[in-house]
């Protein structure tokens, strides 16, 4: 079936430092590929997303490649802020609707 | 656009009561919607597939006569968990896709509940 396997947590970045969050997966068929943010005891948002090979998603500042040829689609920052404390989760839609999510990996930038 | 509507986002229940959890779509229809369970500081596993009209499927290992679906419309899907304990605390969320786009799915706002 499909998975999702995600750098483990959990990350601690000063501030203005880089962070890149991998993540790569396994789907049959051609999935679209999410990065979602959960900020304590809250629901997930969207962070960013990309449906086909090469695409790049972007928002906020983070990035993440559809890479098919490695079958990641990394989550990379260039300056982190206190405020991008959260926990990231990647995951991949494909089979119809349903959704894989990598295991999370919590961020804490300090100031 | 694509906006789903979770609701209640807390609750809080004694043991042995049981709690009904909705999902709307609210500009969108939705044949199929997918219910989601998230213990604490772990991520999300997928219980069901809410189908509209059509009996759910449930993933191995979820009692089916304890998370009871029902997907009357094509905008909404109940989920109840019945006589709740506290081993059902948890966060649970929704998704639901477009009829027609496999490859995408929006979330609800989760619905914490906890069984005191």
């Amino acid at each position: 079936g499909d998975s999702v396997t995600q750098m483990e947590g959990p990350v601690t970045l000063s501030e203005e430092a880089f962070l890149t969050i991998n993540c790569t997966y396994t789907a049959t068929g051609y999935p679209s590929l999410f990065w979602y943010v959960q900020y304590p005891g809250e629901g997930l948002q969207l962070l960013l997303k990309a449906t086909k090979a090469d695409d790049k998603g972007s928002n906020k500042g983070f990035e993440a490649t559809y890479r098919k040829e490695t079958t990641s689609f990394h989550l990379e920052k260039g300056s982190v802020q206190v405020s991008d404390s959260a926990v990231y989760f990647c995951a991949l839609t494909a089979n119809a609707g349903k959704s894989t999510f990598g295991d999370g990996t919590t961020l804490t930038v300090k100031p | 656009g694509a906006v789903v509507s979770q609701h209640p986002s807390r609750v809080i229940c004694k043991s042995g009561t049981s709690v009904k959890i909705e999902c709307r779509s609210l500009d969108f229809q939705a044949t199929t919607m997918f219910w989601y369970r998230q213990f604490p500081k772990q991520s999300l596993m997928l219980m069901a597939t809410s189908n509209e009209g059509s009996k759910a499927t449930y993933e191995q290992g979820v009692e089916k006569d304890k998370f009871l679906i029902n997907h009357a419309s094509l905008t909404l899907s109940t989920l109840t968990v019945t006589s709740a304990h506290p081993e059902d605390s948890s966060f649970y969320i929704c998704s639901a896709k477009i009829s027609g786009v496999n490859t995408e799915a929006f979330f609800g706002q989760g619905t914490r509940l906890t069984v005191v």
